[in-house]
């Protein structure tokens, strides 16, 4: 298994700022995943990131929204610009797994926008 | 991308088995299944995988019908600590989450 730190754990932000997450992994791994948890709510994907590429997100989702860095195959930021309470959620961050469809994943960001 | 249905919440006591159905009518010949369980304010966390016929490893087993079109996911003797939501997923490689199960245990 990876080990996958997230990192803030959790923040409180004003509307209209930005908040940047960062997912450091212990290992090289091609693909990561970002997704939002709202209260209450499966996962989301938000995007997947990969090393030396645009991120690619799903319906929904705009990088001018959810900027994504992948400076190199250990690390990613995914930034939630603009914030308003509806950003409100836990985002997480994520990697394949050895088998497919096998996922470890972060902890976590509590984010709460007021 | 294939749709999985799950019932939406579960109770159950201490010392029971839980059997868990997914139902994945339009699941495609190379997409495997998956089951995730999350506790509260927790990333999800690696189940039990399986492609056909059953699975079984130290945590859970896993039935699949020789038609593929659902799962079970099979908890022996539950816990109160196997109070959780438990998310069955299919797929090659992207994972797109349903809603999930909620399980509750009592003592």
């Amino acid at each position: 298994s990876a080990v996958i730190s997230q990192k803030p754990s959790r923040d409180i932000c004003q509307r209209g700022t930005s908040l940047t997450i960062q997912c450091q992994v212990d290992s090289q791994v091609t693909m990561m995943f970002w997704y939002r948890q709202q209260p209450g709510q499966s996962l989301t994907l938000i995007a997947t990131a990969n090393q030396g590429s645009e991120a690619t997100y799903e319906s929904g989702f705009v990088i001018d929204k959810f900027p994504i860095s992948r400076p190199n195959l250990t690390f990613s930021t995914l930034t939630v610009s603009n914030m308003s309470p509806e950003d409100s959620s836990i985002y997480l961050c994520s990697i394949p797994g050895l088998r497919d469809t096998e996922a470890f994943f972060g902890q976590g960001t509590r984010l709460t926008v007021v | 991308l294939a749709k999985t249905t799950q019932p939406i919440s579960m109770d159950s006591y201490e010392g029971q088995e839980v059997n868990i159905t997914c139902s994945h009518n339009n699941i495609a010949t190379n997409d495997y299944i998956t089951w995730y369980q999350q506790f509260p304010s927790q990333g999800p966390r690696f189940i039990i995988q399986g492609y056909k016929t059953k699975v079984t490893n130290e945590v859970a087993s896993l039935f699949i019908p020789a038609d593929r079109k659902s799962s079970t996911l099979s908890l022996p003797r539950v816990s109160l600590s196997d109070t959780a939501v438990y998310y069955c997923l299919v797929g090659p490689d992207k994972l797109i989450f349903g809603t999930g199960t909620r399980l509750q245990v009592f003592p």
